[in-house]
């Protein structure tokens, strides 16, 4: 089942912080977080694991909520970069080798 | 250091012809994946292969068979394409050992099946 991704689309200005949640009906595993740019493929951002471990690069920050089933990617002091499609992907320990992705934000960044 | 690449990059087809996809990566990963993206939508997962010589069905398999022809290479064939097929096709790999490492994403085929 696909995880569930809130806002679907969010509009900020430069310097401005956002939120992007990603909540699963399944117990999760492992959250995965991808942007994407218009015509690009997706490029990796950040893994979070059961029990706290988190992995990641840049200046982006997430969480994951085990009792909520639920991740949350923060972009703090937004640049014009971070413009894109964000994706979770969501590995459930019956599920294998396979993410499940989510439907995407779509954050605009704006001078 | 290639990553990921895919060919071809662009391809119509019309109803019923067949079409192989190949995708080859270059970063001795075990695990590969095979992705289909529709316009405004999220991936899904079509097929992927844990390591060399294992292959299992995603979420969308119907239409499709895959081919793991060794630990680079790993490709995708449409046998009878149809309209809804039509779509961006994604190859991906990682490393994968007790949990799915970090995908690479190759740069995608654009199909359109008229």
């Amino acid at each position: 089942q696909q995880p569930v991704q809130s806002p679907q689309a969010v509009i900020l200005r430069e310097g401005e912080d956002a939120v992007i949640n990603c909540s699963s009906s399944k117990a999760l595993y492992s959250v995965h977080w991808y942007r994407q740019k218009h015509g690009e493929a997706p490029v990796f951002l950040m893994i979070l694991l059961k029990g706290g471990e988190q992995k990641g690069h840049e200046k982006i920050s997430a969480s994951f909520n085990e009792k909520k089933q639920q991740s949350s990617l923060y972009l703090t002091a937004s640049q014009l970069s971070y413009s894109g499609t964000y994706f979770c992907g969501t590995g459930y320990v019956q599920a294998g080798n396979m993410l499940t992705f989510g439907g995407g934000t779509r954050l605009m960044v704006k001078p | 250091n290639a990553g990921v690449t895919q060919t071809p990059k662009f391809q119509v087809l019309k109803t019923g012809q067949s079409m192989t996809l190949q995708c080859a990566q270059d970063m001795n990963h075990n695990s590969m994946y095979w992705y289909r993206q529709d316009p405004g939508m999220g991936l899904r997962l079509i097929y992927y292969s844990a390591s060399e010589g294992t292959t299992d069905k995603g979420e969308v398999p119907n239409g499709y068979n895959v081919s793991r022809l060794n630990k680079r290479e790993f490709s995708l064939r449409l046998e009878s394409a149809a309209p809804s097929q039509t779509s961006v096709y994604f190859c991906a790999s990682s490393e994968t050992v007790a949990v799915i490492g970090e995908q690479y994403f190759g740069p995608g085929t654009r199909l359109t099946v008229t």
